[in-house]
């Protein structure tokens, strides 16, 4: 069974620094993908960053960049210099398989980024 | 502004009623999902179509039947649900096909409560 662990279910940081939220899974597959959401309080998933299996670098889009350690499993997204608006409910999702083209994702328990002024 | 449209936001109903939530996507995509979230907790899929077929079910009770009339459209008929039945539930879109890094792109979700 395939699974997805975020360990940290609230962090606190101030504006403008940097914050690392973890994320480790668990795969037997040689080919998968790893996704990062944000989702406020209005509820919508927002699409943050994508990481293949295969990828050799370090996906990076914007402040988002995710530190892949294929050997230890661990998917984790770094925000750089934080918001008031980066709070919010942030998953970790990885791509279970496919059916037919369709994407199947497991999400992990998330973690409430909270930003302090 | 989200590329996935879900009506109604909200939606309150009774346990003998019966409601639809509608979901649209004009992005070409041609897998579409239904979610449910509970407060508090990771989205749990419930069904997947693929080419306008359904490809999942998540054995989800038969209160719930979802609908894909076309690719672009997306239904969830609901009848006779249960009060723990309340939760948002997003409907999501993506590209299908293999090696594809398509993302899946949600909409902002109905609120529903069954009282």
């Amino acid at each position: 069974a395939q699974k997805i662990t975020q360990t940290q279910p609230g962090m606190f940081v101030q504006e403008k620094e940097a914050v690392t939220l973890d994320c480790t899974y668990d795969t037997s597959d040689q080919s998968y993908g790893l996704f990062w959401y944000k989702q406020p309080s209005s509820g919508e998933m927002i699409f943050l960053i994508y990481q293949g299996s295969y990828d050799e670098q370090n996906a990076t889009e914007g402040r988002y960049s995710l530190n892949f350690q294929k050997a230890r499993k661990s998917a984790n997204l770094v925000i750089s210099a934080s918001q008031l608006g980066d709070s919010a409910m942030y998953f970790c999702a990885m791509r279970e398989g496919r059916i037919q083209g369709a994407q199947k994702l497991v999400f992990g328990q998330g973690t409430r980024l909270t930003i302090n002024p | 502004d989200t590329e996935v449209t879900q009506t109604p936001k909200h939606l309150v109903m009774g346990m003998t009623n019966k409601k639809s939530l509608k979901c649209e996507q004009h992005m070409g995509h041609r897998a579409m999902y239904w979610y449910k979230q509970k407060a508090k907790k990771p989205p749990e899929l419930m069904f997947v179509y693929s080419y306008e077929k359904l490809s999942i079910n998540e054995s989800v009770p038969s209160r719930f039947s979802p609908e894909c009339p076309n690719s672009s459209l997306l239904n969830l008929h609901l009848h006779a649900l249960q009060p723990e039945d309340s939760a948002l539930y997003l409907c999501a879109s993506s590209h299908t096909g293999v090696g594809v890094r398509s993302p899946l792109h949600f909409g902002n979700g109905t609120r529903l409560t069954v009282t």
